[in-house]
């Protein structure tokens, strides 16, 4: 298994440009995850899915959407990209226990820097 | 909302020493998951432990142990034996029970050779 992976793992973007951050993950797990992690902090929840063809906002979603088209896959879409938006984004997922939830995995993150 | 408190930025160990990090966190739920996760150099987020909040006993990992205090919401890391390897920077979560994570501000810990 790969467990999350996310590409890229650097990019350099202009204000104004748009991008999407790619996701997957290969555990077939339901919940799936984005957060982003600004310097000297803790992560931020910024979208999140509990299945294919479901997902919610976070802490921190204005700027960001997301789809889920497939288990395995949730890209992280840009619309018009901001210096406020530099930092490095952690996709993860994680699957439900019976009577509780089960811990979340991450993939190695992306750093983002919008100039 | 919960919140998540680390109160030490920044804390250092000795070598083959112990240490403790802190955590506090605020929530009106009684059925809630708490971890540890560690972020080295290399930012990649490793799971260090986690707590069910409904088992009364602290859990542990080899040479990583909690100090579960429900009622004070407190839950404390503390790594025996410390390795060079230690050194990063460990964020305690709080997951209420809906896989989304709430996470503290972070402690960085130097281990010293």
């Amino acid at each position: 298994n790969a467990g999350v992976t996310q590409t890229p793992k650097f990019q350099v973007l202009k204000t104004g440009q748009s991008m999407t951050l790619q996701c997957a993950q290969d555990m077939n797990h339901e919940y799936m995850s984005w957060y982003r992690q600004d310097p000297g902090m803790g992560l931020r929840l910024i979208h999140y899915s509990v299945g294919a063809g479901i997902t919610d906002q976070g802490e921190v979603p204005n700027g960001y959407n997301v789809s889920r088209s497939t288990t395995e896959d949730f890209p992280l879409r840009l619309l018009s990209a901001a210096p406020s938006q530099t930092s490095v984004y952690f996709c993860a997922s994680s699957s439900e226990l019976a009577g509780g939830t089960d811990t979340q995995y991450f993939g190695p993150g992306t750093r983002l820097t919008v100039l | 909302a919960q919140t998540v408190t680390q109160s030490q930025p920044e804390m250092s160990v000795q070598e083959a020493e112990t240490v403790t990090l802190s955590c506090t966190y605020d929530t009106s739920e009684n059925n809630y998951y708490l971890f540890w996760y560690k972020q080295p150099p290399s930012r990649q987020m490793i799971l260090v432990i986690r707590q069910e909040a409904y088992k009364q006993q602290n859990a542990t990992e080899n040479r990583f142990s909690v100090n579960f205090q429900k009622a004070a919401k407190s839950f404390s890391l503390k790594i025996s034996d410390s390795q060079l390897g230690d050194t990063a920077m460990y964020f305690c979560a709080f997951d209420n029970a809906g896989n989304m994570l709430t996470f503290g501000g972070g402690t960085r810990l130097m281990v010293k050779p």
